[in-house]
């Protein structure tokens, strides 16, 4: 089955500084690749995806980047803020397959004002 | 209010125990699920369904059953044989049927702790 790493598992950053968390996959077939943001106690919250068909996709402050020849997937935080500190979710799924996300181990992203 | 609806938000069980978690949503999607979450990991699958009267296991199936009469509606019941049940629940949903991957959407999540 797929499997998904993610790194770093926590990162601390300045605040106005950027942040970058990186995921690998290691099936081929998957397609389909959305980011996630949980505030603690809370479900998770999509803030981008990407598809297989591109490469690049920006969202104001957020940014993803997808390698398909390598098999890994970044996002991309800009001018962060403190209410960007949370832990996120990377995520792959192969539609055909019954679009079943599995997900990274999660990065805690704080935020220090 | 469109959206998935937890319930309990919070739930202790006994040893040897069934319960029962609740998950509606108004969204009109044909698509749901149900992911654990342990505390500082990530989310793994247990059920999932595409269509009413229909579900497959996910990666953590044992000890957990499913139903999926309406289409509004998805349970998950936490049975006796799971040995490790104290976890973080999420409910999600998608729209579905398109053969494609769609966006999840996820509720506010149960906690369950076993007592």
């Amino acid at each position: 089955g797929e499997n998904v790493e993610q790194h770093p598992s926590t990162l601390s950053v300045q605040e106005g500084d950027s942040a970058v968390i990186k995921c690998t996959y290691s099936d081929s077939a998957s397609n389909y690749f959305p980011w996630y943001k949980q505030e603690l106690g809370k479900g998770p919250q999509l803030i981008i995806d990407i598809r297989s068909n591109v490469g690049e996709k920006k969202d104001q402050r957020i940014a993803v980047t997808l390698n398909k020849t390598a098999k890994h997937f970044s996002l991309h935080i800009t001018e962060t803020q403190p209410e960007d500190s949370a832990v996120y979710f990377c995520a792959a799924s192969i539609g055909a397959a019954g679009n079943k996300l599995t997900f990274g181990g999660g990065t805690r992203v704080l935020v220090k004002p | 209010d469109g959206g998935i609806t937890q319930s309990p938000k919070y739930l202790f069980r006994k040893e040897g125990q069934n319960v029962t978690l609740s998950c509606e949503q108004n969204l009109n999607h044909d698509a749901m699920y149900w992911y654990r979450q342990d505390p500082g990991q990530g989310l793994r699958l247990i059920y999932y369904s595409q269509i009413v009267n229909d579900f497959q296991k996910g990666d953590i199936a044992e000890g957990y059953s499913v139903s999926r009469e309406k289409k509004e509606s998805f349970p998950l019941t936490v049975t006796s044989a799971q040995k490790n049940p104290t976890a973080f629940y999420l409910c999600a949903s998608s729209i579905g049927g398109t053969g494609m991957s769609d966006t999840i959407y996820f509720g506010e999540g149960s906690w369950l702790t076993v007592v």
